[in-house]
């Protein structure tokens, strides 16, 4: 029962447009959600994250966007770099105090010059 | 930069052996948690403590122990490793609402 889903295994933007990372969830009891990035030989990072008060979050090029009643979030990045080449996973928690976290199963994003 | 190291980064061991990894933080962290990372599964979780001597289990806990003895480490045991076992494990720590990562360590269970 997979309740975080990244349906795109992967995703090829032209560096300067925008890159979208999409995630899906069916857990209802998800209230906060976080993206991270990864390279190569590395830990995931820490990117971006929003709770389940707001629909919007911003952070320099990076925007996440959460529509509940779809049960979506998506990451913009804008523009994209080469830099931005990386597996970005999202994650879910519920608020049970351990704050436990739920990964999709990530996108790997290819910035072409 | 939250102050995680693992180690060993690399092993190769043999199937049948005992394994154990190991997170250390600077901080003074209550959750720690550790993690294995396979193609098609994203990241799932194995163990996770909440204190020293505080520790549950996880999605994927089968075939895995975990001990925290003192605040600053956090102990990922193999009790026989076996092939299926084959993957890269990150530790992790929460700061607020938010999971950090180390880098790695990547296992290899022949």
């Amino acid at each position: 029962d997979q309740q975080v889903k990244q349906n795109s295994p992967s995703l090829s933007v032209q560096e300067g447009r925008i890159s979208i990372l999409n995630c899906d969830y069916t857990n209802s009891m998800f209230d906060y959600f976080l993206w991270y990035k990864k390279y190569p030989a590395e830990g995931p990072t820490f990117l971006i994250s929003i709770s389940s008060i707001k629909d919007k979050n911003e952070d320099g090029r990076f925007t996440v966007f959460l529509n509940k009643s779809a049960k979506h979030l998506s990451l913009h990045i804008v523009p994209s770099q080469p830099g931005d080449s990386a597996v970005y996973f999202c994650a879910a928690s519920a608020p049970q105090g351990a704050q436990k976290l739920v990964f999709g199963q990530g996108t790997r994003l290819t910035i072409n010059p | 930069d939250a102050g995680i190291t693992q180690s060993p980064r690399h092993k190769v061991t043999e199937t049948g052996t005992p394994v154990t990894l190991r997170c250390h933080q600077t901080e003074n962290h209550r959750y720690m948690y550790w993690y294995r990372q396979d193609p098609g599964h994203g990241l799932r979780l194995i163990h996770y403590s909440y204190g020293v001597k505080d520790t549950d289990k996880g999605e994927v806990s089968d075939g895995y122990s975990v001990s925290r003895s003192k605040t600053e480490d956090f102990l990922l045991t193999l009790e026989s490793a076996t092939s299926s076992q084959t993957s890269v494990y990150f530790c992790a720590l929460a700061s607020g609402d938010t999971q950090y990562f180390g880098p790695g360590t990547r296992l290899t269970v022949l």
